[in-house]
């Protein structure tokens, strides 16, 4: 069936430089959509989302880009910091199919100070 | 305020028990949506309750459940539990339903069927 996922599943950067984290979708279909950030033992903590018809939305060191062409949703942040050490979960829900939401595997994003 | 309130945080079931586990949204939340995420198919939506209502389901079977009460409070009850069912189980509550109203997640109940 359709699902969401990540291209990388673990990313290594240096504190103070820019990440860049990607997330495929193949739903179509889906009109909103959601990064979330889970530290370890926590759960899950929003980030940003943004809806289909949008291609860019900023927030706080975040942005995120939704490329609808080629279903390519992907989360910029700026100067990155060792609190920025997460995994990172793409999202994408679709009134059009029951409501349901669907995430991505994750992504590992380790800074290195 | 408080936050997403998850009760136990550690559970440990034997194969073909039941379990009732249990959470306690922010004060003025309406909606608790319950999630299950695992290392192999990572956070998946389970159901999501508002107004004590059921108001979504995710492609589970019918050994979950849920309820919400009318303080907002919510279980989720597995029964015949499976090792598969093996996961934290997490709940998030939102001032509203429908997927745009921010959630704001708790810690999770970690289950280990054994």
């Amino acid at each position: 069936g359709e699902n969401v996922g990540l291209h990388l599943p673990t990313l290594s950067v240096q504190e103070g430089d820019n990440s860049i984290i990607n997330c495929a979708y193949s739903n179509s279909a889906s009109d909103y959509f959601i990064w979330y950030k889970q530290e370890s033992g926590k759960g899950p903590q929003f980030i940003i989302d943004i809806r289909s018809n949008m291609d860019k939305r900023q927030g706080q060191r975040v942005t995120v880009l939704l490329n609808k062409t080629v279903k390519h949703l992907s989360l910029q942040i700026a100067a990155t910091q060792p609190g920025d050490s997460a995994v990172y979960f793409c999202a994408e829900a679709s009134w059009y199919n029951n409501n349901d939401m669907r995430f991505g595997a994750g992504t590992r994003l380790t800074v290195k100070p | 305020k408080a936050g997403v309130t998850q009760t136990p945080r550690y559970l440990i079931k034997t194969r073909g028990q039941q379990v009732t586990l249990s959470c306690s949204p922010i004060s003025g939340h309406r909606s608790v949506s319950w999630y299950q995420q695992t290392p192999g198919q990572g956070l998946q939506f389970l159901f999501e309750y508002f107004s004590e209502t059921q108001r979504n389901k995710g492609n589970f079977p019918g050994r979950f459940s849920g309820r919400q009460f009318s303080n907002s409070r919510s279980e989720m009850n597995v029964s015949t539990l499976e090792l598969g069912d093996s996961a934290l189980y997490l709940c998030a509550s939102s001032l509203a339903t429908g997927w745009e109203s921010e959630a704001f997640f708790g810690q999770g109940t970690r289950l280990t069927v054994v």
